[in-house]
């Protein structure tokens, strides 16, 4: 069974530029996550999509982050425009729905100089 | 805001000791579930316990929950130095289905 899959796997870019991270979950799974790890620290959610809705969101900075997931299959997470603090890992997961064990992707780690 | 935090922080032992780690909560919880982080990877999932369960087993690892005192733990037995890495407890807050993590164990099992 393919996992969820991320891309890029890397992404340096200056700040105030614009950057989008994509994720493909596992076939069948109805919820996706992103979430966000700064060096050191635990994942923090970003957002929850059921299907193509969004289910939780309250965590997004919503100024500069927009997600969407228009067909309920893949994902696009957008920076725009990037600070230094944005600088992580964003993980994307995906559960079957109604379940708590998420499956997360290796992630895209972020560095904004 | 973090609804579990584990303890310790950070964790180095010699490989074949036991390794604990302790997460801490905050909210009543449907389940918990622990993951494994290794350096520059994705989470893992381990094992997810249920608030009306006490104690689950997994190959090596055993976890607890107390739901009295908000409180679990995992064990590895026999560590190895694959063990190496970081482990997270998730707990889901009120009954939302969605993991929240605490700040994460490291472990180092030294060869």
């Amino acid at each position: 069974e393919a996992g969820v899959a991320q891309s890029p796997r890397y992404k340096i870019i200056e700040k105030r530029q614009s950057v989008a991270f994509w994720c493909n979950p596992i076939s069948g799974h109805a919820t996706l996550y992103w979430y966000q790890q700064i060096l050191g620290q635990g994942p923090k959610l970003l957002i929850q999509f059921q299907n193509n809705g969004v289910v939780d969101d309250s965590q997004l900075p919503k100024d500069r982050f927009s997600a969407e997931r228009l067909k309920g299959v893949d994902s696009t997470l957008k920076i725009q425009p990037a600070k230094l603090e944005d600088s992580a890992v964003y993980l994307c997961a995906s559960s079957l729905q109604g379940a708590t064990e998420a499956f997360f992707g290796q992630g895209t780690r972020l560095t904004v100089v | 805001s973090q609804q579990g935090e584990e303890d310790p922080q950070a964790l180095s032992i010699q490989e074949g000791e036991n390794a604990t780690m302790n997460c801490s909560y905050k909210t009543s919880i449907n389940n918990l579930q622990w993951y494994r982080q290794n350096s520059g990877r994705g989470l893992v999932h381990l094992i997810l316990i249920r608030s009306n369960e006490r104690e689950k087993h997994s190959g090596r690892l055993r976890v607890t929950l107390d739901t009295s005192k908000k409180s679990s733990s995992l064990l590895i037995t026999a560590s190895r130095a694959a063990d190496t890495a970081s482990y997270f407890c998730a707990t889901d807050v009120g009954g939302s289905y969605i993991p929240t993590f605490g700040r994460g164990t490291s472990l180092i099992v030294h060869p």
